[in-house]
């Protein structure tokens, strides 16, 4: 149980474009999802909470115009790095907490833009 | 607000050596303590975590952390390692688990490399 899954695993976008990142739960219902972002050899910076149904809460330095966060049911989150640039290239990991509170991590999702 | 230390950013041993990662936390009235695996290219896998009672706590592929409130200190352990042990380990604090999810503080991760 308790399996958070992430699409695509791997993306490559030309810079300026968009690209969506999914984040699901698919066996449980998710109150909270958490965005991070993972530079090499680096530990994990959370960049936004979201709940389902509002607004998310970013982190301090994370630009919420450029990476959105949809929360729209209590099994799917979505993180939209908007006019992404080289240095958005990153590896970003999802996590869903169930009703006890625990994180769930998600595969991650490897962004290189070009 | 909560702060982990991991002082080692990389530990090298032997196969079938045993190995200690060392964490350490900044006190707060309730912790919550867990260790986390990351292999290249995947997202964190759980490893063992402590919510309360016996301060010493067995995870998956042999792990085990015991809890330290004087010192503050939860680190973990493994008697016998493997190569497949090669990895990534993070470990975490949540000042409070609660329904809606409660931020965790990573550690900034210790490189465990296995050799033969």
């Amino acid at each position: 149980g308790a399996v958070v899954s992430q699409h695509p695993s791997r993306v490559i976008c030309k810079s300026g474009t968009s690209v969506k990142i999914e984040c699901r739960s698919l066996d449980f219902q998710a109150t909270t999802m958490f965005w991070y972002r993972q530079f090499p050899k680096q530990s994990l910076m959370l960049m936004a909470t979201s709940n389902e149904g509002s607004k998310a809460t970013y982190e301090q330095g994370v630009e919420k115009d450029k990476f959105l966060i949809n929360h729209a049911s209590l099994t799917l989150s979505t993180l939209t790095v908007t006019s992404a640039h080289p240095e958005d290239s990153s590896f970003y990991i999802c996590s869903a907490t169930g009703d006890r509170g625990e994180q769930y991590f998600g595969p991650g999702t490897r962004l290189t833009v070009t | 607000a909560q702060s982990v230390t991991q002082l080692d950013s990389q530990v090298p041993v032997f196969e079938e050596a045993p190995v200690e990662l060392r964490c350490n936390y900044s006190s707060s009235v309730s912790v919550y303590l867990f260790w986390y695996v990351q292999y290249p290219n995947q997202g964190l896998q759980l490893l063992l975590k402590y919510l309360s009672g016996s301060t010493l706590v067995k995870g998956i592929n042999g792990f085990e952390a015991e809890f330290n409130k004087s010192q503050t200190s939860f680190h973990l352990r493994k008697p016998s390692v493997h190569i497949s042990d090669t990895a990534e380990y993070f470990c975490a604090a949540s000042a409070k688990l609660t329904g809606g999810g409660n931020k965790l503080t990573f550690g900034t991760g210790t490189q465990l490399k296995v050799e033969l």
